[in-house]
């Protein structure tokens, strides 16, 4: 089935460090691959997309590029802020077969930025 | 444009008890989905209504249960609520036709 692997958490970097966090999939055809973010107490906000492979998704200086040959969609941020302190869910979306709504997400990463 | 309303924001009950939660999704989206978030299983899918009908069920027991209002509100019921049913419920809206999700606050249910 369906699978997302993220990197183990927590990361804690400090302001205007540079960001990753992996993200890879395991998925039959081609899903739409997603990141969220969770502020405490918060549901999940959309943070950016990809539909099909070489999109990059971009917002708030976040961007991921769906790489089909790697099956990855790594998260990174070329300067972080205190505010950017979440956690972010990488997430796909297979519209085929029986799947048609539902996401399957990753375990989660905890992010830390300290002034 | 109004967002994705979940209610109650909070949940306080007893093992035993059911419980009934609401979420309105936005406005001209027809796809209803729910998930429940565990700090120990993460974010798993309960089901997903699209005009009124179920089209995706996740592996959870029959005591989750779900409906969709013509009006596109759905509602999640648990009936005989247990302790491991303490969770936050999202609820998330959309067209229906595979694009991006958009989530609720959630709700948090707490059983004692």
């Amino acid at each position: 089935g369906n699978s997302v692997t993220q990197m183990e958490g927590p990361v804690t970097l400090s302001e205007e460090a540079f960001l990753t966090i992996n993200c890879t999939y395991t998925a039959t055809g081609y899903p739409s691959l997603f990141w969220y973010v969770q502020y405490p107490g918060e549901g999940l906000q959309l943070l950016l997309k990809a539909t099909k492979a070489d999109d990059k998704g971009s917002n708030k200086g976040f961007e991921a590029t769906y790489r089909k040959e790697t099956t990855s969609f790594h998260l990174e941020k070329g300067s972080v802020q205190v505010s950017d302190s979440a956690v972010y869910f990488c997430a796909l979306r297979y519209a085929g077969g029986t799947s048609y709504g539902k996401l399957t997400f990753g375990q989660g990463t905890i992010l830390t930025v300290h002034p | 444009k109004a967002g994705v309303t979940q209610t109650p924001r909070y949940l306080i009950k007893t093992r035993g008890q059911q419980v009934t939660l609401s979420c309105s999704p936005i406005s001209g989206h027809r796809s209803v989905s729910w998930y429940q978030q565990t700090p120990g299983q993460g974010l798993q899918f309960l089901f997903e209504y699209f005009s009124e009908t179920q089209r995706n069920k996740g592996n959870f027991p029959g005591r989750f249960s779900g409906r969709q209002f013509s009006n596109s509100r759905s509602e999640m019921n648990v009936s005989t609520l247990e302790l491991g049913d303490s969770a936050l419920y999202l609820c998330a809206s959309g067209d229906g036709q595979g694009t991006e999700a958009f989530f609720g606050q959630g709700t948090r249910l707490t059983v004692v």
